[in-house]
């Protein structure tokens, strides 16, 4: 089974800094069927980033994706206030354990 | 504007069973994935099951596999997942997600319900 694994745990900045976001699988994943997902606090998670690189929806030029293999990561290159949240990846059957983006 | 409904939560006692629903509207139903996913108080998100969009398929979690069974009914625009033998680990909030993409790895899960609570305690 594919195991997800997010690093950090939190992640603790400032409006305005760069947010790097790791997410690794304990196997060889297609990052094609790779997603991010953004979650605040009471409201249900939202589609950030499909098949590893591409913004869904709506989402602003600042979110972007990249990785392949194992390794991949989410960037958010200057925070927005509305950016500060969790935030999980996912691949067919496997969320990873979610990374916290908070103000610091 | 797509709608997904979640009904059929509420307080359990273990070993009991429970049947949600989920009520989808503002699209085409029968083209997408759907699928469960829940989120335990305070915890990450879990993918439970999903049912391909004919319902011929289905792919479940490790932790429910077994115990839960995804069903559709493309008629009537609903789906459903039954639980069984239930556990107080399985105390949740239970989404419904639409998933887009062609099949169950290429499928991204779009469109979220509010989702129904299920809490297992005696």
């Amino acid at each position: 089974e594919i195991e997800l694994t997010q690093s950090p745990g939190s992640l603790s900045l400032s409006p305005g800094e760069r947010a790097t976001l790791s997410c690794r699988a304990n196997q060889i994943i297609n990052g094609a069927y790779l997603a991010w997902y953004q979650q605040k606090p009471g409201q249900v998670p939202r589609l950030v980033l499909q098949g590893a690189s591409t913004r869904a929806s709506g989402v602003p030029l600042r979110f972007s994706g990249s990785g392949s293999g194992t390794d991949f990561t989410l960037t958010i290159s200057r925070l927005e206030p509305e950016d500060f949240a969790v935030y999980y990846c996912q691949q067919f059957g496997a969320f990873g354990q979610g990374t916290k983006v908070e103000v610091k | 504007e797509v709608h997904l409904e979640e009904s059929g939560g509420g307080l359990v006692q273990p070993g009991e069973s429970l049947r949600l629903s989920c009520a989808g509207s503002g699209f085409i139903f029968s083209d997408y994935w759907m699928q469960w996913v829940r989120q335990a108080p305070g915890k990450g998100l879990e993918w439970l099951a999903s049912i391909k969009p004919d319902g011929t398929d289905l792919y479940y979690g490790g932790s429910v596999r077994g115990r839960f069974t995804i069903s559709r009914d493309n008629i009537r625009n609903v789906f459903f997942l039954q639980m069984n033998n239930l556990r107080a680990d399985d105390t949740a909030r239970y989404f419904c997600v639409r998933g887009i993409g062609s099949g169950i790895y290429y499928n991204f899960f779009d469109s979220w319900g509010r989702g129904t609570l299920v809490t297992v305690s005696s």
